[in-house]
């Protein structure tokens, strides 16, 4: 297994710019969710989903969104980048009632 | 939103000593998991507690989910270099969705 993976690992965009960050996991985990991580904020949850055709928003969804056509892929499209959201993203997955298990994380910069 | 106390917000011991942190919180949980994240990772996940009064130990760490089920506590026994890290603390609301509520960490150095 190889668990929760993310894409890119790095990335610097201009402010404006969209992008996609990719998540998938092989563990066959309904519930996918995407959190930033800011010095000093923890964990902020952004998007998840409780299974394939089924998203909702977290605590900070705006200027993001997400889709879910596969139990295994939870993308996350940031729609025009600003310095705002110059973070670190992490994905997590895991079965309903169980632990969450994180992917290694997108460090994005957006300038 | 929800919110998870978590406590000491550092942390600065010597190899070898006994640490203890904690995560307290006025709702009540059905969930409580505890993680290690070290620069450049993602959290990875040390334990995972169900029940109230739920003991469990992953080599020289336990964590013991709350009596009350508001709080949950984290001890490492003989501390070593390598515990270096944010310990966060996880929990999900009793009767609430599959949302994970986080503690903003506890950053522990160890000194050699």
């Amino acid at each position: 297994n190889a668990g929760v993976t993310q894409t890119p690992k790095f990335q610097v965009l201009k402010t404006g710019q969209s992008m996609t960050l990719q998540c998938a996991q092989d563990m066959n985990h309904e519930y996918m969710s995407w959190y930033r991580q800011d010095p000093g904020m923890g964990l902020r949850l952004i998007h998840y989903s409780v299974g394939a055709g089924i998203t909702d928003q977290g605590e900070v969804p705006n200027g993001y969104n997400v889709s879910r056509s596969t139990t295994e892929d939870f993308p996350l499209r940031l729609l025009s980048a600003a310095p705002s959201q110059t973070s670190v993203y992490f994905c997590a997955s895991s079965y309903f009632g169980y632990e969450q298990y994180f992917g290694p994380g997108t460090r994005l910069t957006v300038t | 939103g929800q919110q998870l106390n978590q406590s000491p917000q550092s942390m600065f011991i010597q190899e070898g000593e006994d640490v203890s942190m904690n995560c307290t919180s006025s709702s009540i949980f059905n969930t409580w998991l505890w993680y290690k994240q070290e620069p450049g990772e993602g959290p990875v996940l040390l334990i995972a507690l169900y029940k109230a009064g739920e003991l469990t130990s992953n080599g020289r760490l336990t964590a013991q989910f709350g009596i009350t089920r508001k709080d949950s506590f984290l001890n490492i026994s003989a501390s070593i270099p390598s515990d270096v890290g944010i310990y966060f603390c996880a929990g999900r609301v009793q009767g609430g969705s599959e949302k994970l509520v986080f503690g903003k960490g506890t950053k522990l150095t160890v000194n050699p």
